[in-house]
């Protein structure tokens, strides 16, 4: 069975530092993967996926992950915070095919200031 | 640009009422799904379904039911609700694509339920 596991409900940055949000799977088969962006009162956005093309994946906002198969991981980073990342953000596994389903972790929610 | 639509942002309502949360999506998507969100919990389904009148039970199906009569359309009902239903709701689509699909879901904006 699949599972996603995000380390970390909250993270705090400073502006400008480093973003880092963590995500670990559990897949019997190569997944697919996802980052999908909450903010206040909102939807879920795709940031990003990975549908195993290349492992370094670039999204929107100047966010990227990277699939590490030998980690089963899928880390979230963005080399420079801004106010306006401030969000929830989710990782989300499936394993394609068919009437496949997205699994998603619990969130991590980030929180950057000044 | 393509849009999935929840008809209610904000609701709330007294135990014991029916509800209906509806979503509607512009894309031609054969898949839809209610999703219930709580903090702490993230994502949980509770229905899915893939065509027109079929629907298969998520992880939490408890207390709920839906309908989709139209293949744009996917409502979400509580028969009964309840305070332990207060949460965020979210429905969302995607595209069948048989070994193809790689499960990206489209999302609405959400609705939040008060049962009081």
């Amino acid at each position: 069975a699949q599972s996603v596991t995000q380390l970390g409900s909250h993270v705090s940055v400073s502006e400008g530092a480093l973003v880092l949000l963590r995500c670990n799977y559990s897949s019997s088969v190569p997944p697919y993967l996802f980052w999908y962006v909450q903010y206040p009162n909102q939807g879920l956005q795709l940031l990003l996926k990975y549908t195993s093309a290349a492992t370094l994946v670039k999204g929107i906002n100047g966010f990227e992950a990277e699939f590490k198969k030998s980690e089963t991981s899928f880390h979230l980073t963005k080399p420079s915070a801004h106010m306006s990342d401030a969000a929830e953000y989710f990782c989300a596994v499936s394993e394609g095919g068919g009437y496949n389903k997205l699994i998603f972790g619990a969130g991590t929610r980030l929180a950057v200031h000044p | 640009d393509v849009k999935v639509t929840q008809s209610s942002r904000y609701l709330v309502k007294r135990t014991g009422e029916k509800v209906f949360l509806e979503c509607v999506q512009d894309m031609d998507h054969e898949n839809m799904f209610w999703y219930r969100q709580d903090p702490g919990l993230g994502l949980r389904l509770i229905y899915f379904s893939y065509d027109v009148k079929m629907k298969e039970k998520g992880d939490i199906p408890e207390g709920y039911s839906v309908s989709r009569e139209k293949k744009e359309r996917f409502s979400l009902i509580l028969e009964s609700a309840s305070t332990n239903q207060t949460s965020m709701y979210l429905c969302a689509s995607s595209s069948y694509r048989g070994n193809a699909n790689t499960g990206e879901l489209f999302f609405g904006e959400g609705s939040r339920l008060t049962v009081l």
